[in-house]
């Protein structure tokens, strides 16, 4: 099956600082890579996705980037904001064999800004 | 609110009990996913329901079933509990449709301590 590995656990930045959070998948058959927010003690949520016809996508102060030749994909977060302090999920889905309609998840980043 | 129902939000057992969590997908989602989150720990997949069949199957321990309904709510059992069941337990859903892999909705979760 897949496998998708995240970098860093721990991410500590500056108000106002960008935060880069990055992920590679093995599996040539995931086309499908979604970015999930989980605040403390809530549900993850979707903050963006990108597939793979695309490099990259932008929707206000976060961006994602897909590099499907090296395997990898990262989030972008710029202008970073207290409120931004959460765990952050990345993850990886395709369109057949055991990738199909299933989303394997990296272990999470925990991002803190500071203030 | 993301539409998927979990039931119930906590839940304190003992060791060697058994529980019962039960999911409600949003409405028109086929596709029902558990996902086990325990501290400082990512989200473990555990298994996929799809229309009423086992879609995939993750790291789902043999003390550990589960099943989708005709009305395609969702239940999973957890047997002979032990401490280290002890985690946040995630239902969630998702429209698979062919070759598209939709945004998993996630719900509150369902909090097992087991003492």
């Amino acid at each position: 099956g897949e496998n998708v590995e995240q970098h860093p656990s721990t991410l500590s930045v500056q108000e106002g600082d960008s935060a880069v959070i990055k992920c590679t998948y093995s599996d040539s058959a995931s086309n499908y890579f979604p970015w999930y927010k989980q605040e403390l003690g809530k549900r993850p949520q979707l903050i963006i996705d990108i597939r793979s016809n695309v490099g990259e996508k932008k929707d206000q102060r976060i961006a994602v980037t897909l590099n499907k030749t090296a395997k990898h994909f990262s989030l972008h977060i710029t202008e970073t904001q207290p409120e931004d302090s959460a765990v952050y999920f990345c993850a990886a889905s395709g369109d057949r064999g055991s990738t199909l309609g299933r989303l394997y998840f990296g272990r999470g980043t925990q991002l803190t800004v500071w203030p | 609110d993301s539409g998927v129902t979990q039931t119930p939000k906590h839940l304190i057992t003992a060791t060697g009990q058994r529980v019962t969590l039960r999911c409600s997908p949003r409405s028109g989602d086929l596709s029902v996913y558990w996902y086990q989150q325990s501290l400082d720990q990512g989200l473990q997949f555990l298994i996929q329901y799809y229309n009423g069949e086992e879609r995939a199957k993750g790291n789902i321990l043999e003390r550990f079933s589960a099943q989708q309904f005709p009305d395609l709510h969702s239940e999973l059992n957890l047997s002979s509990l032990e401490l280290g069941d002890s985690a946040l337990y995630f239902c969630a859903s998702s429209v698979v449709a062919g070759t598209y892999t939709g945004e998993l909705f996630f719900g509150e979760g369902s909090r097992l301590t087991v003492l």
